[in-house]
């Protein structure tokens, strides 16, 4: 059981290049979340998708763009990377039903706009 | 809206003292309470959780109890070890909502 796989793990892009972070599940999960990391900023939202079919902003969404492909995949794109998007991304899932259900996270993408 | 708390760290122990990480929250109804930990390099995972007040959760020797009278989930061990230090992170979930709260996350350093 793979649980929430991320590719790639580790990302080099030029600023104003374009690139695609992909996201998969195995567990059946209807939610999805695209998070970023940065020191002293803890976990900050960028998109969700409550269930297939749906994605609503987060609380950083500017530069980004996602897709809910299918119910297993969640993919988190750029456009135009700047240096500011330099981060560590997380992909999580979680059945929807229920506020007992934990998240399950992948484990990340390392991402370097230079 | 929602918020969670955390202690801001690092919070820097030797090995086998007593730690407390303190977490409090707000929330609309009755959420239920997490703690995750994330280790050096990879992403978050569970330690424990608790669904309504008073519930204890507990996992590899961590506990946390569920306090409604003082909106309160603190993180408890009593013998820290060195494969402890990571960053733990206290979150809350509220029925009705699909978008789990997030504290900032607090450093800890275990040293020999």
């Amino acid at each position: 059981n793979a649980g929430v796989t991320q590719t790639p793990k580790f990302q080099v892009l030029k600023t104003g290049q374009s690139m695609t972070l992909q996201c998969a599940q195995d567990m059946n999960h209807n939610s999805m979340y695209w998070y970023r990391q940065d020191p002293g900023m803890g976990l900050r939202l960028i998109y969700y998708s409550a269930s297939e079919g749906t994605t609503d902003k987060g609380e950083v969404p500017n530069g980004y763009n996602v897709s809910r492909l299918n119910k297993r995949e969640f993919s988190l794109r750029l456009e135009s990377a700047a240096p500011s998007q330099t981060s560590v991304y997380f992909c999580a899932s979680r059945p929807s039903t229920g506020s007992n259900t934990e998240a399950f996270f992948g484990q990340g993408t390392r991402l370097t706009v230079v | 809206g929602n918020s969670v708390t955390q202690m801001e760290g690092p919070v820097t122990l030797s090995e086998e003292a007593f730690l407390t990480i303190n977490c409090t929250y707000t929330a609309t109804g009755y959420p239920s309470l997490f703690w995750y930990v994330q280790y050096p390099g990879e992403g978050l995972q569970l330690l424990l959780k608790a669904t309504k007040a008073d519930d204890k959760g507990s996992n590899k020797g961590f506990e946390a109890t569920y306090r409604k009278e003082t909106t309160s989930f603190h993180l408890e061990k009593g013998s820290v070890q060195v494969s402890d230090s990571a960053v733990y992170f206290c979150a809350l979930m509220s029925g009705g909502s699909y978008i789990p709260t997030f504290g900032r996350g607090t450093s800890l350093i275990v040293h020999p």
